[in-house]
């Protein structure tokens, strides 16, 4: 199965900075990776997915970066608000993929 | 449109107690999912389910059942409950496998004492 990992486990950034998480996967096969942003209390919600015949997204703030070679891929934040402040899961998957392993969350706090 | 409904939100057992979570989806979507969700731990897949009448074991099913007899719904029985399984439950759906956007319920948080 999917063996994910994602650092640093916390991060800590003065507002307005920006901030970058990781993801590596072990599966080569995988072609969808998505990250869950989960606030306080909240549920996990999706903000930003990218597919393997694409190496960049971006929406607004939010980017994802995607290195399949590496087996990897990043969220990057900008400009960065305390909204922001939350716990981040990446799941990297493949097409037809009936089980999803979460990596074991990034949280990241933001210092005004 | 109320997307993934999960009841109760919070509910406190005694130790071999049974009880069952309830999850619902308004979106007719074919795949759910229950994972849980321990204290600073990430998310871990318990049991899911690619269609009515087909259900499947994830990564931690022992002490848990589903079954999925309607599209709409994904039910979560704890058979006899134990400290261990006091967590936060999430449901999940989405319109494709897991390679699509999951959309998660706001949890059960379960106390077993």
């Amino acid at each position: 199965g999917e063996n994910v990992e994602q650092h640093p486990s916390t991060l800590s950034v003065q507002e307005g900075d920006s901030a970058v998480i990781k993801c590596t996967y072990s599966d080569s096969a995988s072609n969808y990776f998505p990250w869950y942003k989960q606030e306080l209390g909240k549920r996990p919600q999706l903000i930003i997915d990218i597919r393997s015949n694409v190496g960049e997204k971006k929406d607004q703030r939010i980017a994802v970066t995607l290195n399949k070679t590496a087996k990897h891929f990043s969220l990057h934040i900008t400009e960065t608000q305390p909204e922001d402040s939350a716990v981040y899961f990446c799941a990297p998957t493949f097409v037809g993929a009936q089980k999803l392993v979460f990596g074991q969350g990034t949280r990241l706090t933001i210092n005004p | 449109n109320a997307g993934v409904t999960q009841t109760p939100k919070f509910q406190v057992l005694k130790t071999g107690q049974s009880m069952t979570l309830q999850c619902a989806q308004d979106m007719n979507h074919e795949y759910m999912s229950w994972y849980r969700q321990d204290p600073g731990m990430g998310l871990r897949l318990i049991h899911y389910s690619v269609g009515a009448g087909i259900t499947d074991q994830g990564e931690v099913p022992n002490g848990y059942n589903v079954s999925r007899s309607t599209t709409e719904d994904f039910p979560l029985r704890l058979l006899s409950a134990a400290p261990s399984q006091t967590s936060v439950y999430f449901c999940a759906s989405s319109s494709g496998r897991a390679d699509q956007p999951q959309h998660f319920g706001d949890g059960t948080r379960l106390s077993i004492l």
